[in-house]
């Protein structure tokens, strides 16, 4: 059972440029997370999807960043017009149905690294 | 809101000697607890979780982390420190209540030495 896969593992990016970073969830699981970590911090939530579906995009910035995970294929985090400060490591999670009362662990993927030049 | 803090920013120990790296969150019902380690340019590995039951939960590696619900606290233990441990080690928390994200520390970079 392959783990939480995205690519690109590295994206170079010059500012202004869009930035498409993909996660594939491990088989069987129908949420994702995407975390951003920024040089020398810590991982900070960004949103959480399901198929077709936002949850949760307490975390996003309010302009330039998108997220979607359509009924088919891999969740896409976008950000669009990249700035310098955007260079960070973005690691996507995956998890079965969370229910009510009751946790799934998330997994995580290995991150992609973006560098805005 | 639940947060995680490390108070420790960097720790040095000597290869062979014990270990003991600090984790404290806020949370007000029982969360479910993580330790992640990160090598540099590296991906996330977890070491250990605490979801319900014993307080003192077993890892790979050789590590081990004690929940303490009085103390608000999951730190995390290795008896001897061996030079690959040198690494990022994240606490995290995570709860229903809390929409499923997981809050993370800000890290403790760990540095053995010879």
């Amino acid at each position: 059972n392959a783990g939480v896969m995205q690519n690109p593992r590295h994206l170079v990016r010059r500012r202004g440029q869009e930035a498409r970073l993909r996660c594939s969830p491990m088989k069987g699981h129908s949420h994702v997370y995407w975390y951003r970590q920024l040089p020398e911090e810590g991982l900070k939530f960004m949103v959480y999807l399901q198929k077709e579906n936002i949850i949760d995009e307490s975390g996003m910035p309010k302009e330039r960043f998108s997220a979607e995970f359509p009924k088919e294929g891999p969740s896409i985090l976008r950000i669009q017009q990249v700035v310098r400060g955007d260079s960070a490591a973005y690691f996507c999670a995956s998890s079965p149905r969370q229910g009510i009362g009751s946790y799934n662990e998330q997994f995580f993927g290995p991150g992609t690294r973006l560098t805005v030049l | 809101a639940q947060s995680v803090t490390q108070p420790d920013i960097h720790i040095t120990v000597s290869e062979g000697a014990s270990l003991e790296l600090r984790c404290n969150y806020s949370y007000g019902a029982t969360p479910y607890l993580f330790w992640y380690v990160q090598s540099p340019g590296q991906g996330l590995q977890l070491l250990l979780k605490y979801f319900s039951g014993d307080t003192l939960v077993q890892g790979i590696k050789g590590f081990e982390a004690e929940f303490k619900r009085s103390q608000s606290s999951f730190n995390l233990r290795k008896p001897s420190v061996h030079w690959s441990d040198a690494a990022e080690y994240f606490c995290a928390v995570a709860a229903v209540t809390g929409g499923f994200k997981t809050i993370f520390g800000a890290g403790t970079r760990l540095f053995v030495k010879a």
